[in-house]
C-alpha cells in the first residue's frame, strides 16, 4: 500500500522566518497532494493542494512544490506568524483496485516563536 | 450550511465495553471517512463510505466497524474497548470519495474517547 512519510515531526521557527515541511510518497501513480492544517483543539482544514501536472503552487505566504521524479512534495510558509502555529498534515491519493483513497502523513507540529 | 456534526463530543468508557460514534455529513455530501488521531500518530485511516458502500478500510482490527445510512449519516462502532483505543475520532465528509483529485474533505470536531 501507499506510504506517506512526513518530516520533521516537530518544527520551531522564529516569527518572520520561513518553515518547510517535507513529505515523500511511494506510489508513483499518486496524482493529488493536499495539505491540511489543524490548529490546537480545532478540526483539520485544507490550506493548499497541488496536482501532479503542476510543479509549484502559491497562495499568499504558503506554497507547495512537487518533485514527481523524486516522489516528494513540500510545504513552504514564508514570513511566519503566530497564527501559523498548528499541526500540518500532508496527504497523497493512493490507488487500491479502483478505490482510490487519501493517505495522510503523520503530521508536523509547527511552533512559531514570537 | 451546517458543517460536519459528530456526536457525542466526549465519551468515557471502560475496558470491554462497546461504543457507537455518529457523524452527520454536510448536506449533499455522500462520502464519509473516519480517522483515529492520537498524539504522534497523525491521522490513521479507519474506513470510508460512499453511498452506503464501504470503499476502503484501514489496518484496524475487526473490533472497529462502521456503516452508512441512506441519508449519508455514518456510525462507527468499537467493540470490546481497549485502553489503546483512547483517541480523538474524526470523520470527514465530501461530495465525492476522498481519493478523487481536488476533492476537499470537511472534518467534524471529533469525538474524544477515553477508555479507563
Amino acid at each position: 500500500g501507499e506510504n506517506v512519510e512526513q518530516h520533521p515531526s516537530t518544527l520551531s521557527v522564529q516569527e518572520g522566518d520561513s518553515a518547510v515541511i517535507k513529505c515523500t510518497y511511494s506510489d508513483s501513480a499518486s496524482n493529488y497532494f493536499p495539505w491540511y492544517k489543524q490548529e490546537l483543539g480545532k478540526r483539520p482544514q485544507l490550506i493548499i493542494d497541488i496536482r501532479s501536472n503542476v510543479g509549484e503552487k502559491k497562495d499568499q505566504r504558503i506554497a507547495v512544490t512537487l518533485n514527481k521524479t523524486a516522489k516528494h512534495f513540500s510545504l513552504h510558509i514564508t514570513e511566519t506568524q503566530p497564527e501559523d502555529s498548528a499541526v500540518y498534515f500532508c496527504a497523497a491519493i493512493t490507488f487500491n483496485f479502483g478505490n482510490e483513497k487519501l493517505t495522510f502523513g503523520t503530521g508536523t507540529r509547527l511552533t512559531i516563536i514570537p | 450550511k451546517a458543517g460536519v456534526t459528530q456526536t457525542p463530543r466526549y465519551l468515557i468508557k471502560t475496558r470491554g465495553q462497546q461504543v457507537t460514534l455518529s457523524c452527520s455529513p454536510i448536506s449533499g455530501h455522500r462520502s464519509v471517512s473516519w480517522y483515529q488521531q492520537t498524539p504522534g500518530q497523525g491521522l490513521q485511516f479507519l474506513f470510508e463510505y460512499f453511498s452506503e458502500t464501504q470503499r476502503n478500510k484501514g489496518n484496524f482490527p475487526g473490533r472497529f466497524s462502521g456503516r452508512q445510512f441512506s441519508n449519508s449519516r455514518s456510525e462507527m462502532n468499537v467493540s470490546t474497548l481497549e485502553l489503546g483505543d483512547s483517541a480523538l475520532y474524526l470523520c470527514a465528509s465530501s461530495l465525492r470519495p476522498p481519493g478523487t483529485a481536488n476533492e476537499k474533505l470537511f472534518f467534524g470536531s471529533g469525538t474524544q474517547l477515553s477508555v479507563l
